[in-house]
């Protein structure tokens, strides 16, 4: 059974950096696409980041130059390096596990990130 | 605005069936293939249909995907009360190099 377990989130003011981690259990983090999703309460779905098997990583545009997805093999860890944050961040973040691209197959359990003042 | 345009909510009676659509472009649902997700509020989104019209593992064969160019549709046959959920489509875009979602349907079982 595939488990990923997220944490991280916290209340962060305008302008401030915060780090997520997914700890994977059931797969091995550099076999799979691992990205992160985010959820506006009460809105729909926005992708943020993937990182491919192989190692290359995507953007979408609002997050590119400002977030940064990266794994640790060795801890079975993906995390998602968010600097510059603003309001428009605020969300729940979702890690997410495909094996075939770009299906979701397993979802982490979400963590609040509120960018606020 | 979402890339991808879904219906923002569809309703059923017990047994019914029950389509909901995603309408694309080129880019995306007429050149890539087509996820399904479901998620009751408060839970996280659960894989549904990938690949267009395949169904993972436990997904009962009361839902369907089907895609005909640039549009795909998500049928639920046999509509129960716990089918009520927001359902939403995804893929992959290839102008925008980026997964998009549609704003999803909210499914209300009457």
């Amino acid at each position: 059974e595939v488990q990923l377990v997220q944490s991280g989130g916290d209340l962060i003011q305008p302008g401030g950096s915060l780090t997520l981690s997914c700890v994977a259990s059931g797969i091995t983090v550099n076999s799979k696409f691992l990205s992160w999703v985010r959820q506006v309460p009460g809105k729909g779905l926005e992708w943020v980041s993937v990182m491919h098997p192989g190692g290359n990583t995507y953007y979408a545009g609002p997050v590119k130059g400002r977030f940064s997805i990266s794994r640790d093999n060795s801890k079975n860890t993906v995390f998602l390096h968010m600097t510059s944050l603003s309001v428009g961040d605020t969300a729940v973040y979702y890690c997410a596990s495909s094996t075939g691209w770009p299906g979701f197959d397993d979802w982490g359990q979400g963590t609040l990130v509120t960018v606020s003042s | 605005q979402s890339v991808l345009t879904q219906p923002p909510s569809a309703s059923g009676t017990p047994g019914q069936r029950v389509t909901i659509s995603c309408s694309g472009g080129r880019s995306n649902v007429g050149s890539n293939i087509v996820n399904w997700y479901q998620q009751i509020p408060g839970t996280a989104p659960k894989l549904l249909i990938h690949s267009d019209t395949r169904r993972p593992a436990g997904v009962p064969d009361r839902f369907s995907g089907s895609k005909s160019g640039t549009l795909a549709s998500l049928a639920i046959r046999g509509l129960q009360s716990e089918d009520e959920a927001d359902y939403y489509c995804g893929t992959w875009d290839d102008t925008l190099d980026a997964v998009v979602f549609g704003g999803g349907t909210k499914l209300t079982v009457l």
